[in-house]
């Protein structure tokens, strides 16, 4: 399969607690987001890499929050300390850039449910 | 503030008529729309793309319109298929973004009855 992966697809943790997620984009592709839905809600941007540089954050991505892409291939995103208003689906997608507009893919999803 | 608006949550469709599907936008500034569609504890696929220097573009069964004096587009799926159910999101680019980052819309629920 050579699209998209993340993983975990599902994790449940207590508030407080710190979790990691991990996405591997399409081989060639250079560009990586992050994005995450909740219930009732459309995908909201939280940030990009080009190659391993991350260039543009969200205000939604407080500072309890990072993301890495540090060979610029796979990426982590990282929550420390999480609360309740976490809990949502966190998607990644990647895109190749060639100069012009091009549809970023995205993977299946890692869903995280604070308790 | 919602840049992208779905303002029909669901759509129900007889199989083998069209699917009309419809997206409004508020910021001028958006270049390059996309549709994509969602199965549940699945990503979202990429469906069909234009850019605001068309008004029409079109991939088999799907062909979107864009409107840009009226900020709209929609998504004309012909004939609609029991497997075209759905949640169909639509999303917008922002122009000269050097990200492409995507904005999305709410969602449209789409129901293809047999």
């Amino acid at each position: 399969d050579t699209g998209v992966s993340q993983d975990p697809r599902h994790k449940i943790t207590k508030r407080g607690q710190n979790v990691t997620f991990r996405c591997d984009p399409i081989s060639e592709h250079n560009r990586l987001y992050w994005y995450r839905q909740t219930l009732g809600q459309g995908p909201e941007f939280l940030t990009y890499f080009q190659n391993e540089a991350q260039l543009e954050k969200s205000r939604l991505l407080s500072d309890r929050f990072s993301a890495e892409r540090p060979k610029g291939s796979f990426s982590t995103l990282e929550i420390q300390r999480t609360e309740q208003g976490d809990s949502a689906m966190y998607l990644c997608a990647s895109s190749l850039d060639t100069g012009s507009y091009n549809e970023q893919f995205f993977g299946p999803g890692t869903r995280l449910t604070v308790l | 503030d919602q840049q992208v608006k779905q303002n029909s949550p669901s759509l129900s469709v007889q199989e083998g008529r069209i699917s009309i599907l419809n997206c409004d936008y508020t910021n001028s500034m958006f270049d390059y729309f996309l549709w994509y569609k969602k199965y549940p504890a699945e990503g979202p696929t990429f469906l069909i793309s234009i850019s605001s220097i068309k008004d029409k573009n079109e991939d088999g069964r799907f062909t979107v319109f864009l409107n840009k004096s009226a900020k709209h587009l929609s998504l004309h799926i012909v004939p609609s298929q029991p497997g075209d159910s759905a949640v169909y999101f639509c999303a917008a680019s922002p122009f000269g973004g050097a990200t492409n980052k995507l904005i999305f819309g709410t969602g449209t629920l789409l129901a293809v009855q047999p």
